[in-house]
């Protein structure tokens, strides 16, 4: 069965740069494009960025500046940094692995999660 | 990248059905059958519950069925029960420069 395990930084200060790492046990990692997703307080989900096992990335435009998302596939890891922060990014932060969409119509969507991690930025 | 518009909150009452809708647009819902919705409990994580616009993932009761017309996705959730109660979202494909759209999230309270 496979498992997201995140952790990382819970609590820093405007400017400062997020960092958040993922791992993935039991099962491919090379299958599968692998997702960041944040939740601010009371608020609804917002796509951060994607990769998968070769490294190539895609990010959510209002975020591109600031995002970097890298994967170490020796260790089935995955891993996130949000340079700049203020206290808008204050938001839980989660993992998620995503099925790619296909030419033929099917997939785009996140089958599994991690715990989430809370992050909190203050000045 | 405008969200999804979801209802805010909706509710019903034990053995009733409910329809939470999510709107988009031509170029995300409209474009591709590819709305997943999540349910998410308090402080958990969101759980998929219907990926391709219609399909259920292994585990997932059958009292929860997806939809789409246009630009409109719908989730229906049947036979309301108690453990329903929680926040759910619709999520679309949008295209491979602005890849994903969420909505703004549904309240469902089972009366």
């Amino acid at each position: 069965q496979v498992q997201l395990q995140q952790w990382g930084a819970g609590l820093l200060k405007t400017s400062e740069t997020l960092s958040l790492t993922c791992a993935v046990y039991g099962g491919s990692f090379s299958g599968y494009y692998w997702s960041w997703i944040r939740q601010p307080p009371g608020k609804g989900l917002e796509w951060i960025g994607e990769i998968n096992h070769s490294g190539s990335t895609n990010y959510n435009p209002s975020l591109k500046s600031r995002v970097t998302i890298s994967v170490d596939t020796s260790k089935n890891q995955f891993s996130l940094k949000l340079s700049s922060v203020t206290a808008a990014d204050t938001a839980v932060y989660y993992c998620a692995r995503q099925v790619r969409p296909t030419a033929a119509g099917t997939g785009a969507y996140f089958d599994i999660w991690g715990q989430g991690t809370m992050v909190t930025v203050s000045s | 990248q405008s969200a999804l518009t979801q209802p805010a909150s909706v509710s019903g009452s034990p053995g009733q059905s409910i329809t939470i809708s999510c709107t988009g647009t031509s170029s995300d819902v409209g474009s591709y059958n590819l709305v997943s919705w999540y349910q998410q409990h308090p402080g958990k994580a969101p759980k998929l519950m219907i990926y391709e616009g219609v399909k259920r993932p292994s585990g997932v009761s059958n009292r929860f069925s997806g939809s789409k017309s246009g630009n409109t996705a719908s989730l229906t959730i049947s036979g309301l029960q108690a453990e329903d109660e929680a926040d759910y979202y619709c999520c679309s494909y949008a295209g491979s420069s602005t890849s994903w759209v969420f909505g703004g999230g549904t309240k469902l309270t089972v009366l």
